[in-house]
Parts: C-alpha cells; structure tokens; sequence
C-alpha cells in the first residue's frame, strides 16, 4: 500500500516552454502533498506544500508563478514549470501524506513518488 | 528549528559485513525520525520509522535504528551488508508526529558493497 506516481519519469523540453508533472496517490487519499527538487548528488529541497483545495504554501526563494501547483483531488496534484530555461534541468520529486490507509501509524508519513527528471534546452 | 547532520557522506562495507551509518538530529519539540534509501535515478523508499514509541525500531529489508535521546542520534544499522543495499539513505527529522509537516533531510550517505 501507500503507493505514489508521477508522470511523466523523463522530460526533455525547449526553453520557454512550459512542463506539467503530475503526482498522484494510487492506493490512498492524501490531504497533503510535497514538491522537492533534487540537484544531482545532493539532498532534496522542499519547494511547496499543497493541501487538497487550497493554495499551495511555497518556501522561501521558490517562485510561485513560475512553479505553478494544483491540488485538485486528494490523489492527484500537479506542478507546471513554465517558460523553462536551462537553469529548471532538476529531478522533481513529489510526496503524499497519509490520512488513512488502514496500516496504523502510518497517518503523517510521506510516501515519495519515483520522480521527473526534466532536462531543457 | 529543527537539523540533521548525517557524520559520513560515504560508506564503504564488504558484503556480508555489518552497516552503521551515523544521523544526529536537532529538533525543539519531540520529533518523529526517518531514514529512506534513493537507489540511483528513483524515488525514495521509507525504510523505517521512529514516533516516539518503542526506541529501537526495526524496518524493511534487516534494517534497524535506535533512537537514543540523551545523544540526539538516530543510526541506522543492518548486521549484513548485501550487494543490493548500495545505494543513498537519507535521514530525516519531523517536528510533528502524526502530522504531515514539513521534513527536514539530511545531506545522504552513500552506501558502497563491495565484494
């Protein structure tokens, strides 16, 4: 159980463009979903929380127009990278927090997705 | 605030040797802990967990960890080393058990099993 994907796993776009990552909870609902970013042989940086029907909460020094979040369903969330540039080439993680999955202690624990990596051009 | 230092960023064991890898935390109110291991190019996988019930905490494939308050630390240990466990672990710190808050990662170890 408490299984996340996002799609898709490998990007590869032009610059100015725009990249949509989707995450989603296959087998749970989560109110609360992470965004990391990981820069090669480091550790991840958390960008934003998004809490199921409202504005996502960004941290400090991560650009909120320029990574957009949706969390529309209490499975899916979505972060879109517009007008990329070179400098946006990262491995995009996302995470889901439990609220119920019927293993008990498991409510809090975030649950990582395999994860994006984008490369633009 | 909350921290944690992982005191090796490699570690290199021969297989079938024993595993220690070291995480000391830093947090202001009673934390939840993690370690989760990244094999190349993928997600994160929770290997094991600790919120505030029993100290030593045993997790998915023979690792274990003890939480140990009086020396704020959270090491991760397996008695056997095993080709597939080279890879990157993570620790982590949550301020909030049962909560989804904000995790705090350490900066890795990379694990290295030799033959």
């Amino acid at each position: 159980g408490a299984v996340v994907s996002q799609h898709p796993s490998r990007v590869i776009c032009k610059s100015g463009t725009s990249v949509k990552i989707e995450c989603r909870s296959l087998d749970f609902q989560a109110t609360t979903m992470f965004w990391y970013r990981q820069f090669p042989k480091q550790s991840l940086m958390l960008m934003a929380t998004s809490n199921e029907g409202s504005k996502a909460t960004y941290e400090q020094g991560v650009e909120k127009d320029k990574f957009l979040i949706n969390h529309a369903s209490l499975t899916l969330s979505t972060l879109t990278v517009t007008s990329a540039h070179p400098e946006d080439s990262s491995f995009y993680i996302c995470s889901a927090s439990v609220i119920g999955t019927g293993e008990s202690g498991n409510t809090g624990t975030q649950y990582f997705g395999p994860g994006t990596r984008l490369l633009v051009l | 605030a909350q921290s944690v230092t992982q005191l090796d960023s490699h570690v290199s064991v021969s297989e079938g040797t024993p595993v220690l890898l070291r995480c000391n935390y830093s947090s202001s109110y009673s934390p939840s802990l993690f370690w989760y291991v990244q094999h190349p190019n993928k997600g994160l996988q929770l290997l094991l967990k600790y919120t505030s019930a029993a100290t030593l905490v045993k997790g998915i494939n023979g690792f274990e960890a003890e939480f140990k308050k009086s020396e704020t630390s959270f090491h991760l240990t397996k008695p056997s080393a095993h080709m597939s466990d080279a890879a990157e672990y993570f620790c982590v710190v949550s301020d909030l058990a049962g909560t989804a808050s904000k995790l705090t990662f350490g900066t890795g170890t990379r694990l290295q099993v030799t033959l």
